[in-house]
């Protein structure tokens, strides 16, 4: 089966610009999340959708940060204005959403602000 | 809230050597543990998992104990391959969500012929 995926693979943008990152999940996959892995450090979670509701944004920037989840199957994460502290690698997962079932992992996209 | 400690690396050993990678967590609930491994240039892979106490996740020659007294998930392999050369993430699942993993930092491994 075709696994997460997400485009573009890499980015690089100036600070204050805006940037959108994609993410199309495993087909039936009912809960989605999008992580971010700053170098050195293990994934942090961002936001996460059930269908295309949202269960958790506490950690998600608000004020920079936002993501949708349209039709409850692709979504879409963007950063207006980046700050040089975004960057990282972008990470999209997605499972099934029952309690505990495995989440898989899209390959990520690095995003280099200068 | 929930966290997960890993030992520093980088881990550098030589074919064939042992591998133990430390972890452990601090959680409300009874959570299910995890471990993942990032090769270069890859997204992350489930390596193995354990949902209760005192059970065994094992894969590819890696096992990992669910230890509840001492809350720790130790990683282990009897005889470690250049392959194996990657960053191996512990994470934790609180029981009560909708799988939302909580990772430690990573433990860089590098094996050497």
């Amino acid at each position: 089966e075709a696994g997460v995926a997400q485009s573009p693979r890499y980015k690089i943008i100036e600070k204050r610009q805006s940037v959108a990152f994609w993410c199309n999940p495993i087909s039936g996959h009912a809960t989605l999340y999008w992580y971010q892995q700053i170098l050195g450090q293990g994934p942090k979670l961002l936001i996460q959708f059930q269908n295309n509701g949202v269960v958790d944004d506490s950690q998600l920037p608000k004020d920079r940060f936002s993501a949708e989840r349209l039709k409850g199957v692709d979504s879409t994460l963007k950063i207006q204005p980046a700050k040089l502290e975004d960057s990282a690698v972008y990470l999209c997962a997605s499972s099934l959403g029952q309690t505990n079932t495995e989440a898989f992992f899209g390959q990520g996209t690095r995003l280099t602000v200068v | 809230g929930d966290s997960v400690t890993q030992m520093e690396g980088p881990v550098t050993l030589s074919e064939e050597a042992f591998l133990t990678i430390n972890c452990t967590y601090t959680a409300t609930g009874y959570p299910s543990l995890f471990w993942y491994v990032q090769y270069p240039g890859e997204g992350l892979q489930l390596l193995l998992k354990a949902t209760k106490a005192d059970d065994k996740g094992s894969n590819k020659g890696f096992e990992a104990t669910y230890r509840k007294e001492t809350t720790s998930f130790h990683l282990e392999k009897g005889s470690v391959q250049v392959s194996d050369s990657a960053v191996y993430f512990c994470a934790l699942s609180d029981l009560g969500g909708y799988s939302t993993l909580t990772f430690g930092k990573g433990t860089m491994l590098l094996v050497s012929p």
